[in-house]
């Protein structure tokens, strides 16, 4: 079945750092994906998508690029600031298997200043 | 805001217990969407409905069901709780059932069982 797999946490960069958080996917369609954001004490909030191969979703500063060949979908910000401390889920949405989204396990960040 | 409502958002409640929480999408959206966050075990997909038809079943234990009504809300009930059930729930909406559509989460309804 569908699956996706993102790097572990916790990730602790300082303010101003470069920010990968790693995610790979498993899916048997041509899925959309999403990364999903998680303040403290919050619901989950979409940070960007991409529908296709090659998109690349942005917002906030937040990059990332729908890799078919690689089936990745990596996150990347430039300088993070401690605004940005946070669970971050990586997810996939399958028309196979009824349109279920997948969530990634998340990988919370925590940035010092 | 996302616009999604749940209701209650803290629950207390005993082990063998029922109880039932509730979910006001965003105005429009037809799709309701129910999680399950632990710290073992992630955010678990539980059930999807739409327009008011089941849609898609994830990991949703017998002991739970859901529905959702005409006028679009829905309600997740868990049964014969178990102290393993004390957990974040959430539940998103979306516009339509098609893959390329975001989900907005609400913030949540906390489950305690003693």
């Amino acid at each position: 079945g569908d699956s996706v797999t993102q790097m572990e946490g916790p990730v602790t960069l300082s303010e101003e750092a470069f920010l990968t958080i790693n995610c790979t996917y498993t899916a048997t369609g041509y899925p959309s994906l999403f990364w999903y954001v998680q303040y403290p004490g919050e619901g989950l909030q979409l940070l960007l998508k991409a529908t296709k191969a090659d998109d690349k979703g942005s917002n906030k500063g937040f990059e990332a690029t729908y890799r078919k060949e690689t089936t990745s979908f990596h996150l990347e910000k430039g300088s993070v600031q401690v605004s940005d401390s946070a669970v971050y889920f990586c997810a996939l949405s399958d028309r196979d298997g009824g349109f279920k989204t997948i969530f990634g396990a998340g990988t919370r960040l925590f940035v010092k200043a | 805001d996302s616009g999604v409502t749940q209701t209650p958002k803290h629950l207390i409640t005993a082990t063998g217990q029922r109880v039932t929480l509730r979910c006001s999408p965003r105005s429009g959206d037809l799709s309701v969407y129910w999680y399950q966050q632990s710290l073992d075990q992630g955010l678990q997909f539980l059930i999807q409905y739409y327009n008011g038809e089941e849609r898609a079943k994830g990991n949703i234990l017998e002991r739970f069901s859901a529905q959702q009504f005409p006028d679009l809300h829905s309600e997740l009930n868990l049964s014969s709780l178990e102290l393993g059930d004390s957990a974040l729930y959430f539940c998103a909406s979306s516009p339509q059932r098609g893959v390329s559509y975001e989900q907005y989460f609400g913030p949540g309804t906390r489950l305690t069982v003693t």
